[in-house]
């Protein structure tokens, strides 16, 4: 079974602070994805990147960047975290055979507060 | 950019009934696609339904597609409290869109 892992299931961080989230996909998948999911709002995609050092922007990138050094690892960084930016972190990862909009891996989630 | 929108919004019924969630979608798709959350974890992908495809089984679930009315149902059969979750579905016009999904609780 494909196992997408995010660092921390909860964290707490202060406004302005930088904020890095982690995850790690064990399938060599090419395709990884973060969202942010919000009461009413559904999931929103933030960035995605579908290589090595590829990234592209989802609906909602302003103040994220991510980083991807490896095939297995993508990292969602808050540059200056704000308490807007207090929500749920999802990252998920796909087989680039499928296509980008292929059966997504999910991993259980970071819950963010920033306070 | 909101492409499914499910329903009902929350949905509540008897341990044994079956369940019935409806999408809709605006533009054309090249799949549609239907996944569960537990809360508090991630989001669980449960089959997928090609354009071309109109009805799709995968034990107890039954999902159809009516690409010229824009709607896809997802039927659960004989329900059971470990089905009490979120259900999405996800368009794929390229990449994925996520609908913000129906809440389904399984009464004992």
């Amino acid at each position: 079974d494909v196992k997408v892992t995010q660092s921390s299931r909860y964290l707490v961080k202060r406004t302005g602070e930088k904020v890095f989230l982690e995850c790690v996909q064990d399938m060599d998948h090419e395709n990884m994805f973060w969202y942010r999911q919000d009461p009413g709002l559904g999931l929103r995609l933030i960035y995605f990147s579908y290589d090595v050092k590829m990234k592209e922007k989802g609906d909602i990138p302003e103040g994220y960047s991510v980083s991807r050094e490896k095939k297995e690892r993508f990292s969602l960084i808050l540059e200056s975290a704000s308490t807007n930016q207090t929500s749920m972190y999802l990252c998920a990862s796909n087989d680039p055979g499928t296509g980008l909009g292929g059966p997504q891996h999910f991993g259980d989630g970071t819950r963010l507060s920033i306070l | 950019s909101q492409q499914g929108e499910e329903d009902p919004q929350a949905l509540s019924i008897q341990e044994g009934e079956n369940a019935t969630m409806n999408c809709s979608y605006k533009t054309s798709i090249n799949n549609l696609q239907w996944y569960r959350q537990n809360s508090g974890r991630g989001l669980v992908h449960l089959i997928l339904i090609r354009s071309n495809e109109r009805e799709k089984h995968s034990g107890r679930l039954r999902v159809t597609l009516d690409t010229s009315k824009k709607s896809s149902s997802l039927l659960i059969t004989a329900s059971r409290a470990a089905d009490t979750a979120s259900y999405f579905c996800a368009t794929d016009d390229d990449k994925i869109i996520f609908g913000k999904g129906t809440r389904l609780h399984i009464l004992p």
